[in-house]
């Protein structure tokens, strides 16, 4: 069974911050691997991770893919009251299925 | 353009009635997917609609949940005699065929009494 992990399941940082969100995953035929930032209910497309090493960036956030350790980190710098959110990390097999983490809850606090 | 929409945005209900939910995907989307995010849980993959063909009903929890896709576009999952154990976030995405990337729409929220 397809399994993907995030970790810490939630976290507090202060304004300016820098923060790591960690998603480790055990799945068969992996094509990609996606980020989401799920504020209220819809989560919103971050990032989409193909290859190994290639860092995807966009602003303060940036992520990066292990293909070989089976893990993707996103950073998150000088975190602003906004960045508060659960974050979602899914990883995609075969045609379309998406298996997605628990989440992380990010709160950033002035 | 327009993302995904859903409709309604909450949903109360009484333990036993059905209920229907609406998904509008992106124009242009061949797939669109059904998923339950309970409390505290990651989000739970439903069903999976792509063009004409049948739809992957896999992650349907009981047969009290059922859905379909009119015309390739408008999609309505609808749960049956529901229960308390059904309340929970329901969402849609969309995505063009055979791409990865999913889009979401707002969700709807269902609270069953």
């Amino acid at each position: 069974e397809d399994k993907v992990v995030q970790s810490p399941l939630s976290l507090v940082v202060h304004e300016g911050d820098t923060v790591t969100l960690n998603c480790s995953y055990e799945v068969t035929n992996f094509r990609s691997l996606l980020w989401y930032k799920q504020e209220k209910k819809a989560p919103t497309f971050l990032f989409m991770l193909t290859s190994s090493g290639i860092e995807k960036k966009s602003g303060r956030l940036s992520s990066i893919l292990d293909k070989k350790e089976l893990f993707s980190i996103l950073n998150i710098t000088a975190t602003q009251t906004g960045d508060s959110a659960v974050y979602l990390c899914a990883v995609g097999a075969g045609s379309y299925q998406l298996t997605f983490g628990k989440g992380t809850k990010l709160s950033v606090i002035p | 353009g327009a993302g995904v929409s859903q409709s309604p945005s909450n949903k109360v209900t009484e333990k036993g009635k059905d209920v229907e939910l609406r998904c509008d995907p992106i124009s242009g989307h061949t797939a669109l997917y059904w998923y339950r995010q309970s409390l505290g849980q990651g989000l739970e993959f439903l069903i999976y609609f792509q063009g004409n063909s049948a739809p992957d009903k896999s992650g349907l929890p009981s047969d009290r949940f059922s859905a379909e896709r009119t015309g390739g576009s408008v999609s309505t999952l609808t749960i049956q005699r529901t229960q308390q154990e059904d309340s929970a976030v329901y969402l849609c995405a969309s995505s063009l065929q055979g791409a990865q990337t999913q889009y979401f729409g707002p969700g709807t929220r269902l609270l069953v009494l």
